[in-house]
């Protein structure tokens, strides 16, 4: 079973669309949680930490559940610029700083 | 943005030959990173450095070689590596090496191994 594991896509949407996208990760001692956008050929870059109470920031929004061990990102009024491929991630122990990426989800937003 | 600069950008060697990867970071971080990106997997640490000293080691073939002088700089010598060895190379840095810190990535070197 993977670690952090995402339904790779791609999700075609568009413009203006409400998407959603989930992620399952294995271990129950995993603290932090994140997501991280990365585009076509380019580097990975952080998008948002998530935080058990769930956290919003404008257009985005990501909840953790520690019981069903999942993590959700919600995209409201979808933008052509969304498309990218969002990674899902989980530190595998506290602190440790080491963090375990799943494969990614693939995002098109089409006008 | 510059914060992490990785070079070069693209690299072409043969499995016998000795090739060097090179990352900076201008950000005044502590801790630096090297991470492989596969075709449809997901990144794979390979190392972690925090404070020049390494950290992780996730149980990477020794015909990797990290090297790690000063906080700014590291280093992924590469020498009689395979074909399953290309990938993309990541170079990232964060401020701390707990999790708080996010990682910064530089853009990557693609290694192709013929």
């Amino acid at each position: 079973r993977k670690e952090v594991e995402q339904d790779p896509g791609p999700f075609n949407v568009p413009e203006g669309a409400t998407v959603a996208f989930n992620c399952t990760y294995s271990n129950s001692a995993s603290q932090s949680f994140f997501w991280y956008r990365q585009d076509c050929r380019k580097e990975p870059k952080l998008l948002m930490s998530v935080y058990s109470s769930g956290n919003e920031d404008g257009r985005f929004t990501a909840q953790l559940n520690r019981a069903s061990q999942y993590i959700s990102l919600l995209i409201r009024d979808s933008k052509l610029s969304d498309s990218a491929t969002y990674l899902c991630v989980a530190e595998e122990k506290s602190n440790t700083g080491k963090l375990i990426f799943g494969q990614g989800t693939t995002l098109q937003v089409k006008p | 943005e510059t914060g992490v600069t990785q070079t070069p950008r693209h690299l072409v060697m043969g499995m016998t030959n000795k090739k060097s990867l090179k990352c900076e970071q201008h950000l005044g971080h502590n801790a630096m990173y090297w991470y492989k990106q596969s075709a449809k997997k997901p990144l794979e640490l390979m190392f972690v450095y925090n404070f020049k000293e390494q950290t992780e080691n996730n149980s990477v073939p020794s015909r990797f070689s990290p090297e790690c002088p000063n906080s700014s700089h590291l280093f992924l010598h590469l020498h009689t590596l395979q074909p399953e060895d290309s990938a993309l190379y990541l170079c990232a840095s964060s401020q701390g090496s707990d999790s708080r810190s996010p990682l910064h990535f530089g853009n990557g070197t693609r290694l192709t191994v013929t």
